[in-house]
C-alpha cells in the first residue's frame, strides 16, 4: 500500500536560517507528490508539486522541494525562513488510484522570532 | 474567480442523526473531492465526484455518500453519526481527473458529534 511518513512532528528554526521538512513515500510506480501548508482554522493552499523532470521544484512563498527517487523522498526547503511560515505542512502522493492522493500526518514548522 | 466555499462553517449533531455538507467548486473546475481531517491528522480522502458520477472512494463506510450538481457543486451526507466522525471535512476542487493537478480546498466544515 502507498503511503507517506512526515517523521518530525514539529520543527523549530530561527528567524532568517535555512529550513527543512522531511517526508518520504512508499509507493510503487512514479508517483506525483505535492506539498501543502494550511493556516490555522483554514483550508490547505497548495504549495508546489512534482511531475517529472528537474528534481528541484519551486513553489509560493520561496519554498522549494527536492526530489530524490532513490532516497523516495521529497523535502521541503527554503534558504531563510520567515516567521510567516508557521504553520501546518503536509506532504502528498497521488498515483491515480482508487484511493486517490495520500496525505502525511503534517509537520509543524514554528520559526522564532 | 471565486474560491471554493463550504457550508456551514460549524456544526454540532448528535450520535445517530444525519448531516448534509456542502460545496462550491472553484470556477472553471469540475472535479470535487471530499477528506475527513481528524484532530491531528493528515486529510484522509473520502471520495471524488467528476461531472456527477463518483469516481474513486476512499475507506469509508456507505453511511459517508455524496452527490455533485451539474454546476459542479457538491454534498456530503453523513448517516448515524458515530463520536468518531467529529472531525474537519474539507473539500477541494481540481479543473479535471488528472492526477497531477493540485487541489484548491475550501476552508473546511468543523463537525462535532456528541
Amino acid at each position: 500500500a502507498q503511503s507517506v511518513a512526515q517523521p518530525e512532528d514539529q520543527v523549530n528554526v530561527a528567524e532568517g536560517n535555512p529550513l527543512t521538512v522531511k517526508c518520504t513515500y512508499s509507493v510503487s510506480g512514479n508517483p506525483y507528490l505535492f506539498w501543502y501548508v494550511q493556516y490555522p482554522n483554514r483550508g490547505l493552499q497548495f504549495l508546489l508539486k512534482y511531475i517529472t523532470g528537474d528534481n528541484l521544484v519551486k513553489g509560493s512563498y520561496g519554498f522549494e522541494a527536492e526530489f530524490n527517487k532513490s532516497q523516495t523522498s521529497f523535502h521541503l526547503k527554503k534558504p531563510s525562513a520567515l516567521v510567516s511560515d508557521s504553520a501546518l505542512y503536509f506532504c502528498a502522493v497521488n498515483m491515480n488510484r482508487d484511493d486517490k492522493i495520500i496525505f502525511g500526518k503534517g509537520t509543524r514548522l514554528h520559526i522564532l522570532p | 474567480e471565486t474560491g471554493v466555499t463550504q457550508s456551514p462553517t460549524h456544526l454540532i449533531k448528535t450520535r445517530g442523526q444525519q448531516v448534509t455538507l456542502r460545496c462550491s467548486s472553484q470556477s472553471g473546475h469540475n472535479t470535487v473531492s471530499w477528506y475527513q481531517q481528524a484532530l491531528g491528522q493528515g486529510p484522509q480522502f473520502i471520495f471524488q465526484y467528476y461531472r456527477e458520477e463518483e469516481n474513486g472512494r476512499g475507506n469509508f463506510p456507505p453511511r459517508f455518500s455524496g452527490l455533485q450538481f451539474p454546476n459542479y457543486s457538491s454534498e456530503l451526507n453523513v448517516n448515524a453519526l458515530e463520536l468518531d466522525d467529529s472531525a474537519l471535512y474539507l473539500c477541494a476542487s481540481s479543473p479535471g481527473l488528472a492526477a497531477y493537478n493540485e487541489q484548491f480546498f475550501g476552508p473546511g466544515t468543523r463537525l462535532t458529534v456528541l
